[in-house]
């Protein structure tokens, strides 16, 4: 069974620029969330993608986009980014909709720095 | 505003001692979750209690869920060096079911 992975582990980005990052789902998960995580929190919902759309929204502005493929992998996009973006992105996978029943598979995350 | 509070924010104890945590939430749920985060690295589920559930076990884990009282709390007996992280719990809503509300988590450290 492969477990969540996402790429880069790493990133610094200058404010003003776009980043794109990506999270490949455990093997038979159909749903992918992604959190947006600063330093000494906790994860805040930012959406969540379930056969390839979006299924619920957190508190974030329309410049954080995603979207999920066919072999249910995705991509968390961020326009414009701002000092306050920088965080760890967390993605997580899970097999069907919503988080009723299922437990989250979390990725390691992305460390993005903004400067 | 986050819907779980954790209690204590920062916990030390020595190895072999049990560990408590608390979490109190703001509206109703359909279950509560615990995660474990170890430094820098992504969250790993430890439990899962439906809100018509009051005790859960799992190994040396214990929670407790109250709805009355909105409150859970995580009981990790025989603390182990490797038990050191945070520990966040998080909140199924029974509206908006496609997330989960975690709180701010308690930072554990074991003393060896």
């Amino acid at each position: 069974e492969t477990g969540v992975t996402q790429s880069p582990t790493h990133l610094i980005k200058t404010r003003g620029q776009q980043v794109t990052l990506r999270c490949s789902s455990q093997s038979g998960h159909n749903t992918v969330s992604w959190y947006q995580q600063a330093l000494g929190q906790g994860p805040q919902f930012i959406f969540q993608y379930y056969r390839e759309e979006e299924n619920g929204r957190g508190n974030f502005p329309p410049r954080f986009s995603g979207l999920q493929f066919p072999n249910y992998s995705s991509e968390l996009n961020v326009n414009a980014l701002e000092l306050d973006d920088s965080a760890l992105y967390l993605c997580a996978s899970s097999l069907g909709q919503g988080v009723r029943g299922t437990p989250l598979h979390f990725g390691n995350g992305t460390r993005l720095t903004v400067t | 505003s986050q819907q779980g509070e954790e209690d204590p924010q920062a916990l030390s104890i020595q190895e072999g001692e049990n560990a408590t945590m608390n979490c109190s939430y703001k509206t109703s749920i359909n279950n509560l979750q615990w995660y474990r985060q170890n430094s820098g690295r992504g969250l790993v589920h430890l439990i899962l209690i439906r809100s018509n559930e009051r005790e859960k076990h799992s190994g040396r884990l214990r929670v407790t869920l109250d709805t009355s009282k909105k409150s859970s709390s995580l009981l990790i007996t025989a603390s182990r060096a490797a038990d050191t992280a945070s520990y966040f719990c998080a909140t199924a809503l029974i509206q908006g079911a496609q997330k989960l509300v975690f709180g701010q988590g308690t930072r554990l450290t074991i003393n060896p």
